[in-house]
């Protein structure tokens, strides 16, 4: 069981509200990833991390934001959320390359903006 | 660039039976790993098996094994005697290099039946 966890699993919220997800995992992993999957589609990275206070844009754009002050935490913030990011975010956690790059999933947080 | 590839949206498979599911990928380093993940129906994804570029011999996990052709950079996954347990989406990925980014293909959803 990979000890990574996401809050929180589902989230309803208003057009304009700022929202954080939350990412933390327990097993000291370097490199830590965001995506973004609607259902039954494909994944689309859109923030990785490579260590602490390390930040990069991934393939997909978005506007949401990430930090990394430390090495277990890995939150996505939208400042205001619109219908248009209701989706499924994913974040997984990965030693560093040079050692082992397969990556641990969180169960995922199912966010909707009505 | 690294690119995977998976050009069936979908596969369906008798219980018992032997389904392929297969995967493309390309890149320009010698030193990689390939992975295949599930994806349950709302629920998390998981790592069902793994292959390291320099390895020839191809990997196995009790029902699964992959087919991993090197030089046609090919990567295909063999699940035998299906179970309805094993329905899920399956996603091809891909790292390649130390600063690389884990890479997915568009995945293939599995249905077994009864």
């Amino acid at each position: 069981e990979a000890d990574i966890y996401q809050t929180p699993r589902y989230l309803v919220i208003g057009t304009g509200k700022k929202i954080t997800l939350e990412c933390s995992q327990t097993m000291g992993h370097d490199k830590m990833y965001w995506y973004q999957q609607d259902p039954g589609m494909e994944l689309h990275l859109i923030h990785y991390s490579y260590g602490v206070n390390s930040t990069e844009k991934g393939d997909l754009s978005s506007e949401s934001t990430v930090s990394r002050i430390r090495t277990e935490h890995f939150p996505l913030t939208l400042e205001s959320a619109r219908p248009s990011h209701t989706s499924q975010y994913l974040c997984a956690s990965s030693e560093h390359p040079f050692m082992d790059p397969e990556a641990f999933f969180g169960q995922g947080t199912r966010l909707t903006v009505v | 660039a690294q690119t995977v590839t998976q050009s069936q949206p979908e596969m369906s498979v008798q219980e018992a039976e032997t389904v392929t599911l297969s995967c493309t990928y390309d890149t320009s380093e010698s030193d990689y790993y390939l992975f295949w993940y599930k994806q349950p129906p709302s629920r998390q994804m998981i790592l069902v098996i793994r292959q390291e570029a320099y390895k020839q011999q191809n990997a196995t996990e009790n029902r699964f094994s992959v087919n991993f052709q090197k030089a046609a950079k090919s990567f295909s996954l063999k699940i035998s005697d299906s179970q309805l347990g094993d329905a899920a989406m399956y996603f091809c990925a891909l790292h390649s290099g130390a600063n690389s980014k884990l890479t997915f293909g568009k995945g293939i959803t599995l249905s077994v039946r009864p």
